[in-house]
């Protein structure tokens, strides 16, 4: 079975520029969550998805955004680009929406902001 | 807010060792806490997922304990070894989120 799959693997932007992010998940699985990992806050929570629908945001601004589709796969935008969005974007995947269903991660998006 | 920390930050031993990471969290209201590895560069691997029903979680040389009344828990890793080198990480999930500690970086040297 294929591991959750987070593409590109880096990316380079400049200062207001925006940025798509892709996570396509284990297949079957239908929960995505998306965080955000830099050298001072570490990991941070972003936002999750199930079945098309966000459950819980993080407390990030509203530059950053998201969705799922109908396959489960998800997005993440982030506009407006700043210096501190530079960081490892790592995205995860369960098998569903309940309280004990382990997460599994892709290897992450390194965004690089100048 | 759910505050997690992980104790030591960075921890050196020599092959064959056993040793304990150790994790704190400060609202024990949660639903589970989840250890991962990450290694350079690399997204987080899983280890050991214990509901908040649980006391302790086995996987190969790896136990993992929790207690939810005193908001701690530990990772012990058996027989360690080279490839074990990376950091740790602790998670507690929560009901809306999910709170990670900064992670024990471990090194074992052959």
């Amino acid at each position: 079975k294929a591991g959750v799959t987070q593409t590109p693997r880096y990316l380079i932007k400049t200062r207001g520029q925006q940025v798509t992010l892709s996570c396509s998940p284990i297949s079957g699985h239908r929960s995505v969550s998306w965080y955000q990992q830099t050298p001072g806050q570490g990991l941070q929570f972003l936002f999750e998805y199930f079945s098309e629908t966000q459950r819980n945001k993080g407390n990030f601004p509203g530059r950053f955004s998201g969705r799922q589709f109908s396959n489960s796969r998800s997005e993440m935008n982030v506009s407006t680009l700043e210096l501190g969005d530079s960081a490892l974007y790592l995205c995860a995947s369960s098998q569903d929406d309940s309280r004990n269903s382990p997460l599994h991660f892709g290897n992450g998006t390194r965004l690089t902001v100048t | 807010k759910q505050e997690v920390t992980q104790i030591p930050a960075a921890l050196s031993v020599p092959e064959g060792e056993n040793l304990v990471l150790n994790c704190s969290f400060t609202d024990s209201a949660i639903y589970n806490l989840q250890w991962f590895r990450q290694d350079p560069g690399k997204g987080l691997t899983s280890l050991l997922l214990i509901q908040s029903s649980q006391r302790e979680q086995t996987s190969g040389r790896l136990n993992a304990s929790l207690d939810k009344s005193s908001g701690r828990s530990t990772l012990y890793i058996a027989a360690s070894q080279p490839g074990d080198s990376a950091t740790y990480l602790c998670a507690v999930k929560g009901y809306s989120t999910l709170t990670f500690g900064k992670g024990t970086m471990l090194l074992v040297s052959p």
